[in-house]
C-alpha cells in the first residue's frame, strides 16, 4: 500500500467546473505538497501546506492534519489546467502519490 | 535563471553502456534527490543527498550510482544500462523538508 494515495486517479470536467482531487496519507508528514505535471512536460510545485489553507488564484488547497488528508481545489476549470496533479508528503523522508490526471474540456 | 538544471534532455543507450546524468541547481539547497517516473507508477526516489559528501539510497537504487561532491552538482550514474531502466527521470532540489521542491526538465532516457 502506498504511503501516499490519490483519487480519483483520472478527472474528466467540463471547462468552468468545480474540481476536487484529494490526497490522503499514511505516514507522519511534516509538510504537504501538490506539484503539476504539463503533459510532456516538467514538474511545478503549486503549493506547499501544513496546515490550514493556501489560495493562488483559481487553485486552492487545504490540509486536516487529524485525519490525515488534503485537497486540491479547482475553482472555474480551464483547458489549461489539464495536467496530471501530484500530491507529495515530506516526513522522514518524501513520499508521492501516484499523480490524477485531469483532462479539461472546452 | 534560479533553478535546476538537468542535462541531456534525451538520451538513447544500448544496453550495456554507461551513462551520467547530470544535475545542478544555484538555489544553494542542501537537499537533492533523483526520481524516475514510469507509467501508473508516478514518481519513485532512485537516491537523494541532505548535503555535500552525504548521499543515501531511495526506494529503487539498483543500477544506480551517485556522488555530492559540491552542494550544487548531484549526477546520476547508470554503471550498466538495461531496458528495465527506460523511463524519464527528474532531479529535485530543496532548501529543506519545510520548503517547496524545485525541479529539473527531466531527462528521457530509452535503453535499446
Amino acid at each position: 500500500k502506498n504511503e501516499v494515495e490519490q483519487s480519483p486517479q483520472n478527472l474528466t470536467a467540463q471547462e468552468g467546473e468545480f474540481i476536487t482531487i484529494n490526497c490522503s496519507y499514511s505516514v507522519g508528514i511534516s509538510a504537504l505538497h501538490w506539484l503539476q505535471q504539463h503533459p510532456g512536460g516538467g514538474i511545478v510545485s503549486l503549493f506547499m501546506l501544513s496546515s490550514g489553507k493556501k489560495k493562488h488564484g483559481r487553485l486552492i488547497a487545504t490540509i486536516n492534519i487529524q485525519e490525515k488528508h488534503s485537497s486540491l481545489h479547482i475553482t472555474a476549470s480551464h483547458p489549461r489546467d489539464s495536467a496530471v496533479y501530484i500530491c507529495a508528503g515530506t516526513g522522514n523522508q518524501f513520499y508521492f502519490g501516484t499523480g490524477t490526471s485531469l483532462t479539461v474540456i472546452p | 535563471n534560479a533553478g535546476v538544471t538537468q542535462t541531456p534532455k534525451f538520451q538513447v543507450l544500448k544496453t550495456g553502456q554507461s551513462m551520467t546524468l547530470q544535475c545542478a541547481q544555484d538555489m544553494n539547497h542542501e537537499y537533492m534527490s533523483w526520481y524516475r517516473q514510469d507509467p501508473g507508477m508516478g514518481l519513485r526516489l532512485i537516491h537523494y543527498s541532505v548535503g555535500a559528501g552525504i548521499t543515501d539510497q531511495g526506494e529503487v537504487p539498483n543500477g544506480y550510482n551517485v556522488s555530492r561532491s559540491t552542494t550544487e552538482d548531484f549526477p546520476l550514474r547508470l554503471l550498466s544500462a538495461a531496458p528495465s531502466q527506460t523511463s524519464v527521470y527528474f532531479c529535485a532540489s530543496t532548501g529543506g523538508l519545510a520548503y517547496g521542491y524545485t525541479f529539473g526538465s527531466g531527462t528521457r532516457l530509452t535503453v535499446v
